[in-house]
């Protein structure tokens, strides 16, 4: 059974403070890896995929990456609004992905 | 591209009654999802459709539950006789072919809370 742990479970920076997040994952085949945000009462909005170690994939101050048991998903002098759940999911058989429980991020000024 | 639709945003009802949920994939998607979230946890799949066939039940979704796509179209989730455990946020999802390396665009979910 695929499994995602994430962590840390929440993160505390000020702004501009960078750090990364990290989901450590178990799968009986990598299909992709999917990196998703999301806000409170909303659902997940889809950041990056990422399919082989060594890929990379960047969109403003995020920075996704992948090894062949990890990601890390690094936040480069971080906003307010840059707050939210990140979340990382595997995809198993029949595409359903497999979620980690996330890590809540918090960006004060 | 006008997103997934999920409707209603917030159900209350009382234990026992039953309840229905819709989702509007994005049009071109023939794939469609149902996940389960519960505070502090991440989404938990419930069930898969290809176009109008349901190919895939979590051994989470109990008799209670059903779903259905037909046309493969929209999707309604129904659950009868409504526990205190069923409260949670469920999501609906879509993806267009390509197997499982395709991502899958989430609704803003339909919140449930069981009196």
């Amino acid at each position: 059974e695929d499994q995602v742990t994430q962590s840390p479970e929440a993160l505390r920076l000020q702004e501009g403070e960078s750090s990364s997040l990290n989901c450590s994952y178990t799968v009986s085949g990598l299909r992709g890896l999917f990196w998703y945000r999301q806000d409170p009462g909303k659902g997940p909005e889809f950041l990056f995929t990422l399919y082989s170690a060594g890929e990379e994939k960047e969109k403003e101050r995020l920075k996704a990456t992948l090894t062949k048991k990890e990601s890390f998903l690094h936040i480069t002098a971080p906003k307010p609004e840059d707050s939210a759940t990140y979340l990382c999911a595997v995809p198993g058989a029949a595409s359903k992905l497999t979620f980690g429980t996330g890590t809540r991020l918090q960006v004060t000024l | 591209d006008t997103g997934v639709s999920q409707d209603p945003r917030h159900k209350i009802t009382k234990r026992g009654q039953n309840v229905t949920f819709r989702c509007d994939p994005i049009s071109e998607h023939n794939r469609l999802y149902w996940y389960r979230q519960t505070l502090g946890q991440g989404p938990e799949f419930l069930t898969y459709f290809q176009n109008e066939a349901q190919l895939e039940k979590s051994r989470l979704l109990s008799d209670r539950f059903s779903a259905e796509r037909p046309k493969g179209s929209f999707s309604t989730l129904e659950i009868q006789r409504t526990e205190q455990g069923d409260s949670a946020m469920y999501l609906c999802a879509s993806s267009p072919k390509g197997g499982g390396n395709q991502p899958q665009h989430f609704g803003d979910g339909t919140r449930l809370s069981i009196l």
